[in-house]
């Protein structure tokens, strides 16, 4: 069965520090979005991105953060300069009425 | 206020009992989806929902789109169903998931 899959499963990097996580899409798919879930809340949206174009953004998806889809297969969220806040654990999904979520990516600043 | 609630927060069980979690969101939605979380946090759907009830073994959903109301239920619940359970909703087709808070199950054996 196809699936999303994300790299790195953990990053730890300094706070400054630009960090880049990836995540391969189901392939016949055309929207994605990227989620996010500090520990102890609950998940949040940050962007979806549809047609090589941003399609909605939150709140938190502010100046540091862009999304890129740089190729055919991969889809990236980069934090330009992290933050201790920026710690979380960053969900892919791709899809449309039914979203298929990657396993997600646990970003640590310090 | 929150488009999507759940209750109980918090849930332990015995084996072996009958576990109903439910959700109600505030919102028109094209489509629910219950999730599931286990610690270490990847997420895994359960189930999709636009009406009626759904049922993949033990698992039964239900929606009620008048009352604006899904119900998540375990029957003969073991530990290994302890995970967080999550509802979720999209208000239309292929719109941003809006997630509920989370209903933390754990089942003692």
């Amino acid at each position: 069965e196809p699936e999303v899959t994300q790299t790195p499963s953990h990053q730890v990097t300094q706070m400054g520090q630009e960090v880049i996580l990836r995540c391969v899409p189901i392939s016949n798919h055309l929207y994605f979005y990227w989620y996010r879930q500090i520990l102890g809340q609950k998940v949040e949206f940050l962007v979806s991105f549809y047609n090589n174009e941003i399609s909605e953004k939150s709140e938190i998806f502010d100046d540091q953060f862009s999304v890129e889809r740089p190729d055919g297969s991969n889809f990236t969220l980069k934090i330009r300069s992290t933050k201790l806040e920026d710690s979380a654990m960053y969900f892919c999904a791709s899809g449309g009425n039914t979203q298929y979520f990657g396993p997600g990516t646990r970003l640590t600043v310090l | 206020k929150n488009e999507v609630e759940q209750s109980p927060q918090n849930l332990t069980a015995q084996e072996g009992e009958f576990i109903t979690i439910n959700c109600s969101y505030s919102v028109g939605i094209s489509a629910l989806h219950w999730l599931q979380q286990h610690p270490g946090g990847g997420i895994v759907s359960l189930f999709m929902l636009s009406s009626g009830k759904k049922k993949h073994g033990r698992l039964i959903a239900t929606i009620n789109i008048q009352e604006k109301h899904s119900s998540l239920h375990i029957t003969a619940s073991h530990p290994r169903d302890s995970a967080v359970y999550i509802c979720a909703v999209l208000k239309t087709s292929y719109d941003k998931v809006i997630f509920g808070p989370g209903t933390s199950l754990s089942v003692i054996p």
